[in-house]
């Protein structure tokens, strides 16, 4: 497994604003990935993000609205650009992890960030 | 059609019973298939992983795969109140895609 912290926990923010999210994991992995929790929602994948490359975006995303750094293989950041009441939700980040069985893989989340948008 | 569908829920289960959570996925070639618990306000946890066809069993939770029937399931045995929660089914979309399908959820509470 791996052990993952997320900054901030929560915030309030103003609409026409940005807040930039950090992920932080306690071992080196290669994928990290963002997702985003709307209320009563299941997870939608943001983006993937790996070391040394571009974010790759999923439809519906992309880097201007959401910009990502992955500057080393413990660290990455999610900022949420000019910001929209639409965009209160909870992002959450995930690492993968070598599950020990043949090449097979597994996913563990950081604790999310709860943003509003006022 | 989605391409991970979970039971519609909420499930209420008394407690000591079983809890049985179902998830069908449209991809053949999925080999790993996991089980996340999700509490209110929290973030997921990874409960069960499992990747080859029958059984798997860890503590009061048994995984039960079937790829003919592309049919996962989640047994909770000997449920408790502490089990209450939503818990979603994720399926890695492709044979070498690393990028997990969610299901919606399937909200579970045990009534003590």
């Amino acid at each position: 497994s791996a052990v993952i912290s997320q900054k901030p926990s929560r915030d309030i923010c103003q609409r026409g604003t940005s807040l930039t999210i950090q992920c932080q994991v306690d071992s080196q992995v290669t994928m990290m990935f963002w997702y985003r929790q709307q209320p009563g929602q299941s997870l939608t994948l943001i983006a993937t993000a790996n070391q040394g490359s571009e974010a790759t975006y999923e439809s519906g995303f992309v880097i201007d609205k959401f910009p990502i750094s992955r500057p080393n293989l413990t660290f990455s950041t999610l900022t949420v650009s000019n910001m929209s009441p639409e965009d209160s939700s909870i992002y959450l980040c995930s690492v993968e992890v070598s599950s020990g069985f043949r090449s097979s893989y597994e996913q563990y989340f950081g604790p999310g960030t709860r943003l509003t948008v006022t | 059609q989605k391409e991970v569908e979970q039971n519609s829920g909420p499930l209420s289960v008394p407690e000591g019973a079983i809890a049985s959570l179902n998830c069908t996925y449209s991809d053949r070639v999925s080999q790993s298939f996991f089980w996340y618990r999700q509490y209110s306000g929290k973030s997921p946890e990874l409960i069960m992983s499992i990747y080859s066809n029958g059984d798997k069993e860890d503590g009061r939770f048994t995984a039960q795969l079937n790829k003919a029937s592309q049919y996962v399931s989640l047994l909770i045995r000997d449920s408790q109140p502490s089990d209450s929660a939503t818990y979603l089914c994720a399926v890695p979309r492709g044979l070498s895609d690393y990028k997990l399908s969610f299901g919606a959820g399937t909200t579970v509470t045990v009534r003590a």
